[in-house]
């Protein structure tokens, strides 16, 4: 099977500008993580969704950072506008709501950030 | 709230070494899953293991070993003859079994295994 899909896998932007990364899971995986990682640090949860509904997303900025999971499927989440401090891997997982693998979350390849 | 503790942040030894990466986590429920993820210079996390809570039998895979003891909330990962091949950053993560099942990682043990 697919694993999780993530693009880009690097940019680079100045302080103040926008940007977007966007994540499709693995088919059929109902739930879906953003998660930041500081260089040095474990993977932070920023927001939860099961299906297109929000179900955690009390670590995102919501003054800069917002997110999306139109019709379930793929989502993207935004920067707007960028801080120095949000450079960071932004990492995409999913997870079907039951299986034997209870838990268990599947991991894309992350996006580095890098703000200047 | 959960906390995930990893002391060591960086483990370096010479090949066919055994090495123990600490984890020591804090929760207030009773119900909880603990992971493995090892995290190569590639950037993905992959999946190691995964123990809950109600079963604290110690288990082995390979050349891979993890103790799992609630008493002192200790969920250590021992790799046997290691290889250059482990070098990594491994993180140790819990997550609750009811709710959200959001994962709270560790920082993280960046081990390094030298030729």
């Amino acid at each position: 099977e697919a694993g999780v899909a993530q693009s880009p896998r690097y940019k680079i932007i100045e302080k103040r500008q926008s940007v977007a990364f966007w994540c499709n899971p693995i088919s059929g995986h109902a739930t879906l993580y953003w998660y930041q990682q500081i260089l040095g640090q474990g993977p932070k949860l920023l927001i939860q969704f099961q299906n297109n509904g929000v179900v955690d997303d009390s670590q995102l900025p919501k003054d800069r950072f917002s997110a999306e999971r139109l019709k379930g499927v793929d989502s993207t989440l935004k920067i707007q506008p960028a801080k120095l401090e949000d450079s960071a891997v932004y990492l995409c997982a999913s997870r079907p709501l039951a299986s034997g693998r209870a838990g268990e979350q599947f991991f894309g390849p992350g996006t580095r950030l890098t703000v200047l | 709230a959960q906390k995930v503790t990893q002391a060591q942040t960086e483990i370096s030894v010479v090949e066919k070494e055994d090495v123990t990466l600490d984890c020591v986590y804090e929760t207030r429920d009773t119900t909880y899953y603990l992971f493995w993820y090892k995290q190569p210079p590639s950037g993905e996390l992959v999946f190691l293991i995964r123990r809950n809570s109600f079963d604290e039998q110690n288990e082995i895979s390979g050349r891979y070993s993890w103790n799992f003891q609630k008493s002192t909330s200790s969920f250590n990962f021992t790799i046997t003859a290691s290889q250059v091949v482990d070098s990594a950053v491994y993180f140790c993560a819990l997550s609750l079994i009811q709710g959200a099942q959001k994962l709270v990682f560790g920082q993280g043990t960046r081990l390094t295994i030298n030729p």
